[in-house]
Order: structure tokens, then sequence, then C-alpha cells
């Protein structure tokens, strides 16, 4: 079944405890990035990817880092999490990341940083 | 400056009845596609639609419809015969093909009533 699958489901953390949400997919996808969606604010782009080794600052990139090693994975990390980044958040995928092409989402990750 | 703007945070329609949830772009870039995706309660992301800023037609798929209208910088999404399972929230969004970011408005929460 073509999926993107992001891990764990649901996080509760403290503030500055490092850690990573992973994310794969497996349809052979050359386009990846991350979303945080927050109550009134939608959607805002953190981090995307064109293809291994690219990636590229979304909107709101602050306090984030990504690497995209391999095609299938791309991992968020949260070096030092704050407070500010509780929020709920979507890997998607797409084929190659031009216009027209409709991204996958992931099930989303729910993250609280006490 | 891109960006979506989806100014109804909710509506009411009576099932079996049409209902159009609004969308407003704004970007200077003059290829870009346009997207809508529903988001149920369960928390997933579903592709509904898309519109290529060339597109000549306004796109359709089964209930769903996209009206262009490009001078106006608006995509409006078209729902026709509600159902009960068209409660939910649905993002306007807009790739850009010069940079691959996406743009996702704040959102319109649908509620059909019986």
């Amino acid at each position: 079944e073509a999926q993107v699958t992001q891990n764990p489901r649901y996080l509760i953390t403290v503030t500055g405890k490092k850690l990573t949400v992973t994310c794969s997919q497996n349809m052979n996808h050359e386009y990846m990035s991350w979303y945080r969606q927050d109550p009134g604010l939608g959607l805002r782009q953190i981090y995307y990817s064109m293809n291994v080794e690219v990636t590229d600052k979304g909107d709101v990139p602050e306090g984030y880092k990504v690497s995209r090693k391999e095609k299938r994975n791309f991992p968020l990390i949260l070096e030092s999490p704050s407070p500010n980044q509780t929020s709920l958040y979507f890997c998607a995928s797409s084929l190659g990341g031009a216009q027209g092409e409709t991204q996958y989402f992931g099930p989303g990750t729910r993250l609280l940083v006490l | 400056a891109q960006k979506i703007t989806q100014t109804q945070p909710g509506m009411f329609v009576q099932e079996k009845e049409a209902v159009t949830l609004d969308c407003t772009y704004d970007t200077s870039d003059p290829s870009y596609g346009l997207f809508w995706y529903k988001q149920p309660s369960s928390g997933e992301m579903i592709f509904l639609i898309y519109q290529g800023s060339y597109d000549q037609q306004n796109a359709t798929e089964g209930r769903y419809s996209l009206n262009f209208q490009k001078a106006r910088k608006s995509a409006n999404l078209v729902i026709s015969a509600s159902q009960l399972g068209d409660s939910a929230m649905y993002f306007c969004a807009m790739s850009l093909s010069g940079t691959y970011k996406y743009i996702f408005g704040t959102g319109t929460r649908l509620k059909v009533l019986a």
C-alpha cells in the first residue's frame, strides 16, 4: 500500500530534550516536506526537500533541522524543543514537487512540549 | 507576498444542498497550482481537487468543482449535494513552481446539517 508513515504519532516531552520525528514514504517520491498545523493558522511549511541531500527552508524553519540521506526518509529534528513548538506535524511527499503534483500526507504527529 | 486567504472560518449547509468555500490567493508568479484538501475530525489530510494556473477549464472531481477566476485571483471550492460526511475542515493551498514551496490558507470548517 502506498503510504507516508510518521513516528511517533503522539509525543510528550520536556523543554530542551532533543527529539526526532521520522517520516518515510514507499512511493519513490523525490519531493518531501514537513508542515506544522496550529489552530487558526492552517498548515505552515517548515522544510522541504527536492531530492536526496537537497533541502530548503519553508516559512517557519526556526528551531527545526532536517536531513535527506535516503530518498524514502525525511526526519524532522528538534534539537532543543520549546513549548511554542507544541503542534500537530505532518510529513508529505509528492512525485517531483512540480506545481501540479498532489502531495500525499502522513497521519500526523501530535507533539506536546512541557 | 504570496498568500492564501480563506475568509470563512466556519460554515453550515443543509444536507443535499450545494456550498461554496471561498479562497483567494496572491502571487506574482505566472505559474502556480491551486489545491483543496479536506481534513476530517480524524485528522488526516485528503486531496480533493487541483487547478493549474494555465488550465482553461475549471477542474471537477465528482461532487467537487473548483471555480477558478484568474483575474480575481480566486479559487473557490463548490461541493454539490452535500453529505453528512462532508463535515470537515477544508484547506486551500497554492504551490509555486519556481520555489517548490507550498502555502496553505487557515481553513474553513464546514458542518453539514441533517
